[in-house]
């Protein structure tokens, strides 16, 4: 059974462009998550999709950040424009009802 | 919120114990769980505790109590692979997301 999968594993990009951030999370798992680590920091939880609805996007930073999850499978994260703060790695998780997150690898963000 | 404390480092020699404490002060609580994290890989799910007590699991335990808001993950046997980061996480009672600790890196020694 495939894992979580992030795309792309690293991005380096300028400060105000644009950065798209891809999970594919496991098969028929409803709970999606987005999660952040900045340097030095602990993992933060970002939002909460189930099946398609946001469940909960209060760590979202700001409205620089959009995150979307249409028909339930796959989800993005888009950080427009990014800024050098936005750096840090972004890991993906899925579950299914009650049960322990599988993570993906994470998606390595440098703004420079 | 969360507030989750882990020790930032520990040091252990290969086929001895280490124990990584973890205490939190938490606004709702739906379990803890202990996560295994190599450098530039997933987190990978070690353990899981809601109920007060010791949940064992081959070379790795780990438990709770809840009244203390502390939990402890034991690792014995340690082998070279067991170097790692070892992250703490509390889930919340109203949207099981996960809340953080800094995380403990271990390093085993020969």
């Amino acid at each position: 059974e495939a894992g979580v999968t992030q795309f792309p594993s690293h991005s380096v990009i300028e400060k105000g462009q644009t950065v798209t951030l891809r999970c594919d999370p496991i098969s028929g798992h409803d709970n999606l998550y987005w999660y952040r680590r900045v340097m030095g920091k602990e993992i933060k939880f970002l939002l909460h999709f189930v099946k398609e609805s946001k469940q909960d996007e209060s760590g979202m930073p700001n409205n620089r950040f959009l995150a979307e999850r249409t028909g339930g499978t796959y989800s993005t994260l888009k950080v427009q424009p990014a800024e050098l703060e936005d750096s840090g790695v972004y890991f993906c998780a899925s579950s299914q009802y009650r049960t322990e997150a599988f993570f993906g690898q994470g998606t390595r963000l440098t703004v420079v | 919120g969360q507030n989750i404390d882990q020790p930032t480092e520990m040091t252990a020699t290969e086929g001895a114990i280490v124990q990584i404490n973890c205490t939190y002060q938490t606004s709702g609580f739906n379990g803890l769980f202990w996560y295994q994290q190599h450098a530039g890989e997933a987190p990978t799910f070690l353990s899981y505790n809601v109920l007060d007590g010791l949940e064992e699991k081959g070379r790795f335990s780990s438990f709770l109590s809840r009244s203390k808001g502390y939990s402890y993950l034991l690792l014995k046997e340690l082998q070279m692979k067991d170097s790692a980061s070892y992250l703490c996480a509390v889930r919340d009672a109203d949207d099981y997301k996960l809340s953080f600790g800094a995380g403990t890196t271990v390093t085993v020694r020969a």
